[in-house]
């Protein structure tokens, strides 16, 4: 069945690093890529996502990229900041969605 | 900015006994999700819903769960037997849907804290 692969489960950068989480998924199908960021206690929420038809997406410090070839989207955070520490998941959109496992960003000051 | 809205935060019940959680989704909004995140664990997906019947679900989502739209606005997932592996955050979510073969964004509810004693 469908899968989605995340990583790395944990990331702990230094503040104004950057960050990469990776996420891999196996339904060739697949045209909608998100990533959420939960917070502890709360909801997840949606801070970028990138469509099948382009190969990068941009917002201020968050970019998503996406190798439709191999399957695989990334969420790359640069200069990172201490209210950037959270959960941070990918899912591949879908009427069955399937989120990865989730990876928890530690940025220390 | 509508949201997503879920009833009631935190629900405590006994093993065996059912229990409604209640979503009222974004106004405009035609497709509806639940998931459930046991602590400390990935965001699982239970069933998504369209005109008013299940799209998909997963393998969790077995014969005690249901889902329901009883009115225009309302979206309630009932459990019928608790087991103590049933406690977890549920999330209720609503999108658009699909437009031009492409999924759009999903909105989640705050949650409700299922505790099964």
């Amino acid at each position: 069945g469908e899968n989605v692969e995340q990583h790395p489960s944990t990331l702990s950068v230094q503040e104004g690093d950057s960050a990469v989480i990776k996420c891999t998924y196996s339904d060739s199908a697949s045209n909608y890529f998100p990533w959420y960021k939960q917070e502890l206690g709360k909801r997840p929420q949606l801070i970028i996502d990138i469509r099948s038809n382009v190969g990068e997406k941009k917002d201020q410090r968050i970019a998503v990229t996406l190798n439709k070839t191999a399957k695989h989207f990334s969420l790359h955070i640069t200069e990172t900041q201490p209210e950037d520490s959270a959960v941070y998941f990918c899912h591949t959109g879908g009427f069955k969605t399937i989120f990865g496992a989730g990876t928890r960003l530690f940025v220390k000051a | 900015e509508p949201e997503v809205t879920q009833t009631p935060s935190h629900q405590v019940t006994q093993m065996g006994q059912e229990v409604i959680l209640r979503c009222v989704p974004i106004s405009n909004h035609l497709y509806f999700y639940w998931y459930r995140q046991i602590l400390g664990q990935k965001v699982e997906f239970l069933v998504s819903f369209y005109n008013n019947e299940i799209s998909e679900k997963s393998e969790i989502f077995d014969d005690q769960f249901s889902v329901e739209r009883p009115d225009g606005s309302n979206f309630t997932l009932k459990i019928r037997s608790t087991k103590l592996e049933d406690s977890a955050m549920y999330f209720c979510a609503s999108s658009f849907g699909l437009a031009g073969g492409v999924h759009y964004e999903q909105y989640f509810g705050p949650g409700t804290r299922l505790t099964v004693t």
